[in-house]
């Protein structure tokens, strides 16, 4: 049972536009939120988090967005560059687990 | 500044071989963790350890074998290789365990089993 959902396994966005990633989780218990980038070759790197007490993260282009009521997080890149085209994971961790339970990922494009 | 280090990068192998992927990181960290990724499953948590002396199973424990004698290095052991176990592994560390420590990943060991 996927309790981190990625429905999108793709998604291309013009350079200069917004690119909306979006979460979707089931466990109510979830507590903490993180993004994480991948390049081709590397490692995955965080990017950004957010706690379940808090519905907005920003730093610099890229914002997280927290539904609770909806149990939907979504990352948003503004404006998007060649330079964030990887694949992103979500992920989240909660008081009945302290471990990281992660998306299967949306691979970005961003094009000129 | 090498933070968490992966080897080997590559490896072929043949179905009931056995090997072990290693992982060191230099920062002190006490949590580190392994992970596989493959298509279309995102990062499946294999084993974790919270201190050295101290590890747990994952979500796909079965096959893979961990131990951990420092708190610098985390080795996943493959008992006999299985083309079901053909991924890449990724090993990862942070300074603990809670959900609000990012956790600092190497750049994988990518593996195919014959």
């Amino acid at each position: 049972d996927q309790q981190v959902k990625q429905n999108s396994p793709s998604l291309s966005v013009q350079e200069g536009r917004i690119s909306i990633l979006n979460c979707d989780y089931t466990n109510s218990m979830f507590d903490y939120f993180l993004w994480y980038k991948k390049y081709p070759a590397e490692g995955p790197t965080f990017l950004i988090s957010i706690s379940s007490i808090k519905d907005k993260n920003e730093d610099g282009r890229f914002t997280v967005f927290l539904n609770k009521s909806a149990k939907h997080l979504s990352l948003h890149i503004v404006p998007s560059q060649p330079g964030d085209s990887a694949v992103y994971f979500c992920a989240a961790s909660g008081t009945d687990t302290d471990k990281l339970i992660f998306g299967t990922g949306t691979r970005l494009q961003v094009f000129p | 500044n090498a933070g968490v280090t992966q080897t080997p990068k590559f490896q072929v192998l043949k179905t009931g071989q056995s090997m072990t992927l290693q992982c060191a990181q230099d920062m002190n960290h006490e949590y580190m963790s392994w992970y596989r990724q493959d298509p279309g499953m995102g990062l499946r948590l294999i084993h974790y350890s919270v201190g050295a002396g101290i590890t747990d199973q994952g979500e796909v424990p079965n096959g893979y074998n961990v131990s951990r004698s420092t708190t610098e290095d985390f080795p996943l052991r493959l008992l006999s290789a299985a083309p079901s176990q053909t991924s890449v592994y990724f090993c990862a560390s942070s300074y603990s365990l809670g959900g609000n420590q990012p956790q600092h990943f190497g750049d994988g060991t990518r593996l195919s089993i014959l």
